[in-house]
């Protein structure tokens, strides 16, 4: 069954509008966790590291005031989408590791969120 | 920067063939590598995972290889079914995955 949960699946929004998107660990506590972003017939694209109880890690080229992401818990992520606009409808993803790390354990998405900004 | 790519984008095939995907990366210096299938509209699914000093994994009709030192590694699709139509990601990873670009299979009945 699923490890990671993701709500909303899909979430439609006004243009200047935010939007919160969440991100469980279903039975683990995951001290770090992965937003990905999703263009169509694209490839996935990290945007940030999600840290329990620090700030997150943002990619190159992702605003971290437009994106804001918290990690309050072990087991829960959120990112918002501030100020929302058209560009940022995509499909965007959580992950998170179960078990011994990155090096060791496969990574666990989530089934994404559609956001549709008009 | 680590690179990755994966040929041919797209595939379609009869059920019933035997498949080859292939993932090429640019830096060798890689944890593990693992590959995922992806739905249209859902998120990833795991499908195997080698750690950089195994050779191949295997699970039911998958059977992923990795040759680390030539930056490669092949997903075998054996007898492949209807239910295998989705796009394939494979993914290297160090501090973080950087996904390729995919390969979208469809098999007919």
């Amino acid at each position: 069954g699923a490890v990671v949960s993701q709500h909303p699946s899909w979430v439609i929004c006004k243009s200047g509008t935010s939007v919160k998107i969440e991100c469980r660990s279903l039975d683990f506590q995951a001290t770090t966790m992965f937003w990905y972003r999703q263009f169509p017939k694209q490839s996935l694209m990290l945007m940030a590291t999600s840290n329990e109880g620090s700030k997150a890690t943002y990619e190159q080229g992702v605003e971290k005031d437009k994106f804001l992401i918290n990690h309050a818990s072990l087991t829960l992520s959120t990112l918002t989408v501030t100020s929302a606009h058209p560009e940022d409808s995509s499909f965007y993803i959580c992950s998170a590791y179960k078990g011994g790390g990155l090096s060791h354990s496969p990574l666990h998405f989530g089934n994404g969120t559609r956001l549709t900004v008009t | 920067k680590q690179e990755v790519t994966q040929i041919p984008a797209a595939l379609s095939v009869p059920e019933g063939e035997n498949l080859v995907l292939n993932c090429s990366f640019t830096d060798s210096a890689i944890y593990n590598l693992q590959w995922f299938r992806q739905d249209p509209g859902k998120g990833l699914t795991s499908l195997l995972l080698i750690q950089s000093s195994q050779r191949e994994q295997t699970s039911g009709r998958l059977n992923a290889s990795l040759d680390k030192s030539s930056g490669r590694s092949t997903l075998y699709i054996a007898a492949s079914q209807p239910g295998d139509s989705a796009t394939y990601l494979c993914a290297p990873s160090l501090e973080k995955l950087v996904f390729g670009t995919g390969t979208r299979l469809l098999v007919s009945p």
